[in-house]
């Protein structure tokens, strides 16, 4: 099973911040926070990941709370190519990789 | 250019019949991946493999056989044993076996079963 959970979907005004909450309460140590989202028929895209602090590159922020028990991808400025389903997922040194259903995010003009 | 190739992109095959889809990669990836994906649902993981001749099952892994022989490569055969195989498949890779890696996806094949 996932270790994440997620909201199924969410809607965002196309312009504002979109923030995309995941709840990892059994999250260990040496796991990684990874975001990814896929386009409708097409394979997932990495978007970032974290381990403790928070990261940014040029597609979004990862906000990830002192006790690591969740986190918050933010995209600053969603446009409608920013809908997509977005998965959370958790990884360790294992690379038994499971994605969850995901949040289906969509941009409303 | 770099990046994972899955083929074909479409595939139709009759009830009882074996199907094997190609996975190749070009990014000297360690680590490989077949994923299945059913209409409004997420990934479900079919096998993954770690290393060249070596390979575990996933969590839907009934049905479906792979093969590792060589880095680059990791088909998957779909065999009559599966009893519902139409769906979407998706192959992917990592770079690093063990360590933070982000995962690199081909385009997927999508399997219908007539």
């Amino acid at each position: 099973d996932a270790k994440t959970t997620q909201p199924t979907s969410m809607d965002c005004a196309e312009g504002r911040a979109a923030n995309l909450p995941c709840n990892h309460s059994t999250i260990s140590g040496n796991e990684y926070v990874y975001w990814y989202r896929q386009i409708h028929s097409q394979g997932p895209q990495y978007i970032i990941h974290g381990l403790k602090n928070n990261e940014t590159n040029e597609m979004a922020s990862l906000i990830i709370t002192e006790d690591r028990k969740s986190s918050t991808l933010i995209l600053p400025h969603a446009t409608l190519r920013d809908t997509a389903v977005y998965y959370c997922i958790v990884k360790g040194r294992d690379d038994k990789i499971i994605f969850g259903k995901g949040t289906r995010l969509h941009i409303l003009p | 250019d770099g990046g994972i190739t899955q083929s074909p992109k479409y595939l139709f095959r009759k009830e009882g019949q074996n199907v094997t889809l190609s996975c190749e990669q070009n990014l000297n990836h360690d680590a490989m991946y077949w994923y299945r994906q059913d209409p409004g649902q997420g990934l479900r993981l079919i096998y993954y493999s770690q290393i060249v001749n070596d390979f575990q099952k996933g969590d839907i892994a009934e049905g479906y056989s792979v093969s590792r022989e060589k880095k680059e490569s990791f088909p998957l055969t779909v065999t009559s044993a599966q009893k519902n195989p139409t769906a979407f498949y998706l192959c992917a890779s990592s770079l690093y076996r063990g360590r933070t890696g982000e995962l690199f996806f081909g385009e997927g094949s999508r399997l219908t079963v007539l």
